[in-house]
């Protein structure tokens, strides 16, 4: 199975700081005949399903604000809040898709300092 | 609008048996596989089971192998999970969640998710 690691467990910024959210897994979710990263984040609100950020480790899902944005490729990916608002309060999720079974990282929260 | 309704779930003892349904609308629902994915009482998510648009691929986490069947209806427009043998950890909301289309591999992202459906088992 791949392992995602998701790091740090929680963060605090004040809000317009940038938020940086870091996820790694255990082997590459790059499929190199496409150069597809298959890696995507979540935001999840409490008393809410997630919700998709992030696919390909770098789209971003239509509607999504551009302050959300995704990066990395191989193994290292990252998730950027570029200036933090009060309705970014939630946990992030990330999640391989590229080996079954299919895996999350333990998740972020991210609060407002 | 893409909805997805989930029900079925409530209590039930350690080793009987639950259906979850998923009611899906909004979207061409034979064109897309489905994810079932649960989430223990304040814990993280958990990847469960897929099942590819038109039924023939499904694949499983390793701790619903022989336990849990995923399977759909395409006449019905819904999604099914039908949970055996069930186990105090398997105490989670359970939510069924639309694919983002074809990613190859059989798997893909889940583009939307319904609220859940919980599932208790408690003797």
């Amino acid at each position: 199975d791949i392992v995602v690691t998701q790091s740090p467990d929680s963060l605090a910024a004040s809000l317009g700081e940038r938020a940086t959210i870091n996820c790694k897994s255990s082997q590459s979710v790059l499929d190199s005949s496409n150069n597809k990263n298959f890696l995507a984040w979540y935001q999840q609100k409490p008393g809410q399903p997630p919700k998709l950020l992030i696919y390909w480790a770098s789209t971003r899902e239509f509607g999504v604000p551009d302050r959300f944005s995704g990066s990395g490729s191989g193994t290292d990916f990252t998730l950027t809040i570029s200036s933090l608002q009060a309705e970014d309060v939630a946990v992030y999720f990330c999640q391989q898709y590229y080996g079954i079974p299919l895996t999350f990282g333990g998740g972020t929260k991210v609060e407002i300092k | 609008q893409v909805q997805l309704v989930e029900s079925g779930g409530g209590v039930a003892q350690p080793g009987r048996s639950l259906r979850l349904s998923c009611a899906a609308s909004g979207f061409t629902f034979t064109d897309y596989g489905m994810h079932w994915v649960r989430q223990a009482p304040g814990k993280g998510l958990e990847w469960v089971a897929i099942i590819s648009n038109d039924g023939r691929n499904k694949y499983y986490a390793d701790f619903v192998k022989g336990r849990f069947t995923i399977s759909r209806d395409n006449s019905k427009n819904t999604l099914y999970l039908q949970m055996n043998s069930l186990r105090a950890e398997d105490t989670a909301l359970y939510y069924c969640a639309k694919t983002g289309g074809y990613c190859g591999g059989g798997t893909c992202y889940a583009n939307y998710w319904g609220q859940g459906t919980l599932v208790t088992v408690s003797s």
